[in-house]
């Protein structure tokens, strides 16, 4: 059964490390979001990739976030140096999307950072 | 302006009745997809039903139908004979065709009542 797969589920760090949440997209799909989730803001996407490459990154804050797809089996958000309203659920999506077609987003189970 | 808009914050339905979860959007993009997702207490994000701007009818998938007007841009959710384990928070989502990106709305969070 193919499934979106993130990595930490959970992750309870202090302010100011380091944090690294890894995606593993389902094979075959080209299209990779990520998205964060808190109760003020609802679902935000933070960045996508088409085929690897980034296509938006605007929701990001650049000052501290990051994301890369190294490769086609991996998506990687980081952020440096985490503060506490980084807290939230992160979310990684997959999905097979054209310009002619529009499939579902796959979501993993969410990453749950609490940055103290 | 917000792209795609709930709001409902919280329902509630009795068991075996159906409810409806409104949902509009707002686009210029000629082309584009609408769909569900289903967020119960565990957290996981499930996918419930689609349907694409150029489709004549509505779309269905079991219990879960969407009703579409596209001229008033709502594509709200019915779910018909209500279940207890229907109780979870849905989202509404868009993708533009032409920006491919998906929007979200805030979410309704559905009670089913025994």
């Amino acid at each position: 059964d193919a499934r979106v797969t993130q990595t930490p589920r959970h992750k309870v760090t202090e302010m100011g490390q380091e944090v690294t949440m890894r995606c593993q997209p389902i094979l075959g799909h080209n299209t990779v979001f990520w998205y964060r989730q808190t109760m003020m803001q609802g679902l935000e996407l933070l960045a996508y990739f088409r085929n690897r490459a980034p296509l938006d990154d605007s929701g990001m804050p650049k000052d501290r976030f990051s994301a890369e797809m190294p490769d086609a089996t991996l998506a990687t958000l980081k952020i440096q140096p985490s503060e506490p309203r980084d807290s939230a659920v992160y979310f990684c999506a997959s999905g097979f999307l054209t310009d002619s077609y529009t499939g579902e987003l796959f979501f993993g189970e969410g990453s749950r950072l609490t940055v103290l | 302006a917000q792209k795609i808009t709930q709001t409902q914050p919280g329902m509630f339905v009795q068991e075996k009745e159906a409810v409806t979860l409104d949902c509009t959007y707002d686009t210029s993009d000629p082309s584009y997809g609408l769909f569900w997702y289903k967020q119960p207490s565990s957290g996981e994000m499930i996918f419930l039903i689609y349907q694409g701007s150029y489709d004549q009818q509505n779309a269905t998938e079991g219990r879960y139908s969407l009703n579409f007007q596209k001229a008033r841009k709502s594509a709200n959710l019915v779910i018909s004979a209500s279940q207890l384990g229907d109780s979870a928070m849905y989202f509404c989502a868009m993708r533009e065709d032409n920006f491919n990106k998906f929007y979200f709305g805030s979410g309704t969070k559905l009670n089913v009542k025994p």
